[in-house]
């Protein structure tokens, strides 16, 4: 079984400041890793993937995530936030194993505030 | 044309009701997902299929049905809908690899 924490449901950044979204996995396998964005009233917009090659990801937007196997973290950050960032943020895995057919398991969202 | 296409995008229905939520794609997936979610909750999973022959429940499939028509098609069903079941709903597609899930825009449904 599989499942992600997503560390703060709310998290308020001032803009330009850095952000930083936690997400903590856990996964008997070795897992695939995503981020996706959801602006109000709109879908899932994917940010960034980890699929076993790079551990250091880069997205869209300028968000990037370092997936770490010690931790089982896949935090998402942005150096410089922007009010254009403001959105609900999903964590989520799935197993590679089996070319994750299963699906996706999803935390339960971080919503990003930006402050001007 | 959209690659993962929900109709419909909003719907109000009564409590009782039975109602068809559709999905269509264009990507030529075969695997396809259905999620609710809620706030707070994030995105749960429904029901997945592998092909028109394989169906799986999800997580938090009472209540629910499916139908898997063809490769491109994936329909869930609400036989009596209960006002517990409002909330957004998204359907997904994947490729072999697990690396690219689409979604669709989702169906706002509300249950009254």
């Amino acid at each position: 079984a599989q499942s992600v924490t997503q560390l703060g449901s709310h998290v308020s950044v001032s803009e330009g400041a850095l952000v930083l979204l936690r997400c903590n996995y856990s996964s008997s396998v070795p897992p695939y890793l995503f981020w996706y964005v959801q602006y109000p009233n709109q879908g899932l917009q994917l940010l960034l993937k980890y699929t076993s090659a790079a551990t250091l990801v880069k997205g869209i937007n300028g968000f990037e995530a370092e997936f770490k196997k010690s931790e089982t973290s896949f935090h998402l950050t942005k150096p410089s936030a922007h009010m254009s960032d403001a959105a609900e943020y999903f964590c989520a895995v799935t197993s590679n194993s089996g070319g994750g057919a299963d699906g996706l398991t999803f935390g339960k969202g971080t919503h990003l505030i930006i402050q001007p | 044309d959209a690659d993962v296409t929900q109709t419909p995008r909003n719907r109000i229905t009564k409590t009782g009701k039975r109602i068809m939520l559709e999905c269509s794609q264009t990507k030529g997936h075969d695997r396809m997902y259905w999620y609710r979610q809620d706030p707070g909750l994030g995105l749960r999973l429904i029901y997945y299929s592998f092909d028109v022959k394989d169906i799986n429940k999800g997580e938090i499939s009472d209540g629910y049905s499916v139908s898997r028509q063809a490769q491109a098609k994936f329909s869930l069903s609400l036989e009596s809908a209960i006002p517990n079941q409002t909330a957004l709903y998204f359907c997904a597609t994947s490729d072999f690899g697990g690396g690219g899930y689409t979604f669709g825009s989702g169906t706002r449904l509300t249950v009254v």
